[in-house]
């Protein structure tokens, strides 16, 4: 049982669709990360939130928004994706200042994009 | 250019056997943080060993050890005594800037391509 939760574990979503995807830590970390694994790549980060504020957005298109209410729940608002897009979306969060001990991820949504 | 490379797209070991993973890496910064994930095909990622650069002694952590050489910007897991569960994807990554001591690193990991680890009977 990981200690970051990810919702749905698998999404399949039409190009005009628009779908969140759901991160909930309660390992009282307050920094929070979104990454991209597509297939035959490095994990790619895509954002990162501490304290609730995002601190970087690494050039993500904005068809991709994030969302971070408070310092346990992360969000991705997906709108008008494209094939492309298609990855295993991954959700980390770490405690500032102690990220040497490691970063707890989730275990994914794998997003298709049809 | 590649800050983390892994030059082994897939290896393989018999069980029992010791395997190493390699993993060069590039940075200017004098502190900064080494990192091996464990990827099963359930997709999470697990943390399994972390090497700060000021460490002088290799991190160990049970099976799992790490051959740091600075000097060669290297990073190499070494897994001994493999098991079949040990079979996955394995990442190495890294963190530039402070990391415990304080700072302005919010815990950004650069990753490597990865690489396929079977383990056979």
């Amino acid at each position: 049982e990981t200690g970051v939760t990810q919702t749905p574990r698998h999404l399949v979503m039409g190009m005009t669709n628009k779908k969140s995807l759901k991160c909930e830590q309660h390992l009282g970390h307050n920094a929070m990360y979104w990454y991209k694994q597509s297939a035959k790549k490095p994990l790619e980060l895509m954002f990162v939130y501490n304290f609730k504020e995002q601190t970087e957005n690494n050039s993500v298109p904005s068809r991709f928004s994030p969302e971070c209410p408070n310092s346990s729940h992360l969000f991705l608002h997906l709108h008008t994706l494209q094939p492309e897009d298609s990855a295993l979306y991954l959700c980390a969060s770490s405690l500032r200042g102690l990220a040497d001990y490691g970063y707890t991820f989730g275990s994914g949504t794998r997003l298709t994009v049809v | 250019a590649q800050k983390i490379t892994q030059t082994q797209p897939g290896m393989f070991v018999q069980e029992k056997e010791a395997v190493t993973l390699d993993c060069t890496y590039d940075t200017s910064d004098q502190s900064y943080g080494l990192f091996w994930y464990k990827q099963p095909s359930s997709g999470e990622m697990i943390f399994l060993i972390y090497q700060g650069s000021y460490d002088e002694q290799n991190a160990t952590e049970g099976r799992y050890s790490l051959n740091f050489q600075k000097a060669r910007k290297s990073a190499n897991l070494v897994i001994s005594a493999s098991q079949l569960g040990d079979s996955a994807m394995y990442f190495c990554a890294m963190r530039e800037g402070k990391g415990a001591t304080g700072g302005t690193s919010y815990g950004k990991l650069t990753f490597g391509q990865g690489t396929i680890l079977t383990v056979h009977p």
